[in-house]
């Protein structure tokens, strides 16, 4: 069935640093991937998502890149902030599972320290 | 707009009894997704409802299922609750464009339930 892996599972910078969190998906007909955020408690938070149409995407400190043929895609966030500073979970979904049906990666945990 | 909510927003249950759990959608969004977030099997697809028919399902034995009311408000239903029922409880609304492809998500708070 359809599977999104997620790497590194937990990930420590200074703030400062670049983070870079990387997902495979399994289904080759995946065309829409988001990034959720989501802190302690909170709701996941949509933080950015790319289509398959779209090789990189990016808002600000956050960018998203999708290698079609390699079946993965990475969120880069620069210069971290404590703020930053949560679980994020990437995920995929696509024609042969269903439009709205996401598949989840199985998070990171981020840690930005001071 | 406001966001999507849910209620209850925590529930304490024991085993073998049911629970209905609600959520209102982002006003216009005619899509409602639910998922099921555990520490163990991380967040899972249930199912997703759309114009009152449900459009999408997960792996989920019977014992959850949902519906959707003309105002796009959704509700989901767990019978026979076991412990491993356990869980945050999150749904999410989007609105619907072409229905060839996946419309970005929104979630509510979720609600946590406990069985006992």
């Amino acid at each position: 069935g359809e599977n999104v892996e997620q790497h590194p599972s937990t990930l420590s910078v200074q703030e400062g640093d670049s983070a870079v969190i990387k997902c495979t998906y399994s289904d080759s007909a995946s065309n829409y991937f988001p990034w959720y955020k989501q802190e302690l408690g909170k709701r996941p938070q949509l933080i950015i998502d790319i289509r398959s149409n779209v090789g990189e995407k990016k808002d600000q400190r956050i960018a998203v890149t999708l290698n079609k043929t390699a079946k993965h895609f990475s969120l880069h966030i620069t210069e971290t902030q404590p703020e930053d500073s949560a679980v994020y979970f990437c995920a995929a979904s696509g024609r042969t599972g269903g439009y709205n049906k996401l598949i989840f990666g199985a998070g990171t945990r981020l840690a930005v320290h001071p | 707009k406001a966001g999507v909510t849910q209620t209850p927003r925590y529930l304490i249950k024991t085993r073998g009894q049911q629970v209905t759990l609600s959520c209102s959608p982002i006003s216009g969004h005619r899509s409602v997704s639910w998922y099921q977030q555990t520490p163990g099997q991380g967040l899972q697809f249930l199912f997703e409802y759309f114009s009152e028919t449900q459009r999408n399902k997960g792996n989920f034995p019977g014992r959850f299922s949902g519906r959707q009311f003309s105002n796009s408000r959704s509700e989901m239903n767990v019978s026979t609750l076991e412990l491993g029922d356990s869980a945050l409880y999150l749904c999410a609304s989007s609105f619907p464009g072409s229905e060839m492809i996946t419309d970005t998500q929104y979630f509510g708070p979720g609600t946590r339930l406990t069985v006992l």
